[in-house]
């Protein structure tokens, strides 16, 4: 069975740090994984989606790799900003079905 | 094309109470996802549609939970005699099937009191 593990939990870094968090999963039979970012109360935004024959995917500060043999996906943010502050989530749809498989998050909060 | 769709944003009722969530997809999407996202967790896959056929369902889905999606359009998610345990935020998610990306709504936020 899929399971996706996001660490830190939560992380807390000054305005201006480049960071990274982190996605794991189990099973490496996986048709692609996406990075959602989730402000308080609200719904989700995908960032980066990474297809299963892909190592990274860029969009303006953010880069996302993945490395599908060791079950590893980093989320790079450089020069952070308090605006990114939010809940970074990953999620892993698998070959065989459609549905998403998630992590439980990290939460980033960036200190003026 | 303004995305995803999802009404109520919020509903507050009674325990026992029914209640009923609609889902408007992307127009050209022909997979549709529902999921529930309870307080500091991921969200969890409850169901989904290709076209009218529901073609999935999660054992998350007590025989209090249906969805239904007529036409292959709009999907609805009614939950019958609600629980307190019920209290999450409803995520529906459409894609299409070449791609498979999936994009989200704002969400339903469901409080059962």
């Amino acid at each position: 069975k899929q399971e996706v593990t996001q660490i830190p939990a939560a992380l807390s870094v000054p305005e201006g740090e480049n960071l990274v968090l982190n996605c794991s999963f189990t099973d490496s039979a996986i048709y692609n994984l996406q990075w959602f970012r989730q402000d308080p109360g609200k719904g989700l935004t995908s960032l980066l989606l990474i297809q299963s024959s892909q190592r990274e995917q860029t969009s303006g500060r953010l880069n996302a790799s993945l490395d599908k043999s060791s079950g590893r996906s980093t989320l790079y943010i450089a020069a952070s900003q308090p605006g990114d502050s939010a809940t970074y989530l990953c999620a892993v749809e698998e070959d065989s079905n459609y549905q998403l498989i998630w992590g439980a998050g990290t939460k980033l909060i960036i200190k003026p | 094309d303004t995305g995803v769709s999802q009404n109520p944003r919020h509903k507050i009722t009674k325990r026992g109470q029914n209640v009923t969530f609609r889902c408007d997809p992307i127009s050209e999407h022909n997979r549709l996802y529902w999921y529930r996202q309870t307080l500091g967790q991921g969200p969890e896959f409850l169901t989904y549609f290709q076209n009218e056929a529901q073609l999935e369902k999660s054992r998350l889905l007590s025989d209090r939970f249906s969805a239904e999606r007529p036409k292959g359009s709009f999907s609805t998610l009614e939950i019958q005699r609600t629980e307190q345990g019920d209290s999450a935020m409803y995520l529906c998610a459409s894609s299409f099937s070449g791609t498979r990306e999936q994009y989200f709504g704002p969400g339903t936020r469901l409080t059962v009191t």
